[in-house]
This record gives structure tokens, C-alpha cells and sequence, in this order.
């Protein structure tokens, strides 16, 4: 299995810009995280899925943030506007199911808005 | 109470010395406990996990400590080598009726040779 993945790997925009962070989970996984990751914050979470619904979006900082998952392979995560505290790097996780907590992470995705 | 405090924020052992790495938290409901490795430029990964049923669990040169009471768990590195230099997280959640993970605030762990 390729794991989870993510893309793209750096992104860096100019403050204002769309952005479109990009998650494949591992086939099979019912549950998919989105995380952002900061020296200042450490590991937050900021959405999750279950079976492509979002369940729990009390994470996401504003409105600027939003998060989508069309099917059970694919997710985005989107900032519009971005603004340079959004610079972080982003992670997205996947899990198989309630019973099985080891969440996979992806690579993450380093995004530097300027 | 959905917080996990982790400490230190960053330590540094000698080759072959004894890493520690402390974490306690408050909600009692908490009945999973990992903790996740992460090295430069990756994310996260499994590396030893605990329910409080016990109080210890040994994997290789890894170490959970379990304290149900006193409501904290730590991370034992024996035998720290330059290549368990990484970041290291602390976790918890409620297994029964899915809960998310809460992580604690990570430990950069520089290993000297």
C-alpha cells in the first residue's frame, strides 16, 4: 500500500491567494483527519470524516477554511483567502475504523503564504 | 479537560543514555493512550501504544509507564541512539464510541553521539 497521500508536498502563495491542499487515504480507511502542525500549536486537528461525512469540524479556525471529501479516496482542504498565519505544514491521516485508533499519516503538505 | 500536557518541550541524551518523556492529562474517560514518532520532513507514526489495564508495556528499547492514578503516562527510550532523534507526541483518547486523538505538544529529542 502507498500510505496516505498528500499534495502538494510545498506550496507557497501570496497572501490573498486559494489554496488547495489535496488527501488520498489509504483504501478501506472509513475515517480521514485533516491537521495543521505548528512550532506555537503543535498537532491541531481541524476536521474529520467518516464514511465521506464530515463529522467534526470544530477545528477549522474561520471561514476562510473549508474542507470537502467527494468520495472515499479523495479530500481537500481549501483556505481562500490565505493569509500568512496559515503557514504551517498540513497533514492529513486516515484510519480504518472506531475500533482501530492508529491513525497513517501522510507526508504533509508545507505551505508558506507570504 | 480535553487537554494533554507533554514535557519536556525538547531534550538532549547522550548516546546510550535514558530518554524520558512525561505526559499527564484529565479527563479519566481516556482509555488509549499512544505515542507517536516523527522524524524531519515526515508525519506522525504509530510507535507504542498503552491501555490502562496495565502499567506497562515494553516494545524493543521503547518503554510505556502507565500511572491510572495519578492520571499521567511516559515514554522510556533505553539505549537512545542518534537515529530515535525526532519528535515525540503524546496521545489520548476514548476508544468505545470513537473520540479523536487529543495530542499533546511534541518533544524535539536530539540524540548526541
Amino acid at each position: 500500500d502507498a500510505g496516505v497521500i498528500q499534495s502538494p508536498r510545498h506550496e507557497v502563495t501570496e497572501m490573498g491567494q486559494e489554496v488547495t491542499l489535496r488527501c488520498k487515504p489509504i483504501s478501506g480507511h472509513d475515517y480521514l483527519f485533516w491537521y495543521r502542525q505548528t512550532m506555537m500549536r503543535g498537532l491541531e486537528l481541524l476536521i474529520y470524516f467518516n464514511n465521506n461525512v464530515p463529522i467534526d469540524d470544530s477545528g477549522m479556525p474561520e471561514d476562510r477554511f473549508s474542507a470537502k471529501m467527494p468520495n472515499a479516496s479523495f479530500s481537500t482542504l481549501k483556505i481562500q483567502p490565505s493569509e500568512p498565519r496559515d503557514s504551517a505544514v498540513y497533514f492529513c491521516a486516515s484510519t480504518m475504523d472506531s475500533s482501530y485508533n492508529e491513525q497513517f499519516f501522510g507526508p504533509g503538505t508545507r505551505l508558506t503564504v507570504l | 479537560q480535553q487537554q494533554v500536557k507533554q514535557s519536556p518541550q525538547s531534550l538532549i541524551v547522550q548516546k546510550g543514555g535514558i530518554s524520558i518523556i512525561n505526559c499527564a492529562y484529565e479527563n479519566t474517560a481516556f482509555d488509549y493512550f499512544p505515542w507517536y514518532q516523527q522524524f524531519p520532513g515526515k508525519g506522525p507514526a504509530l510507535l507504542i501504544a498503552i491501555r490502562p489495564d496495565v502499567s506497562e508495556k515494553k516494545e524493543g528499547r521503547f518503554t510505556i509507564s502507565f500511572n491510572k492514578s495519578a492520571k499521567q503516562f511516559s515514554l522510556h527510550i533505553m539505549d537512545s541512539q542518534p537515529g530515535d532523534s525526532a519528535t515525540y507526541f503524546c496521545a489520548a483518547s476514548v476508544l468505545s464510541g470513537y473520540s479523536t486523538l487529543t495530542f499533546g505538544k511534541g518533544t524535539m529529542l536530539l540524540v548526541s553521539p
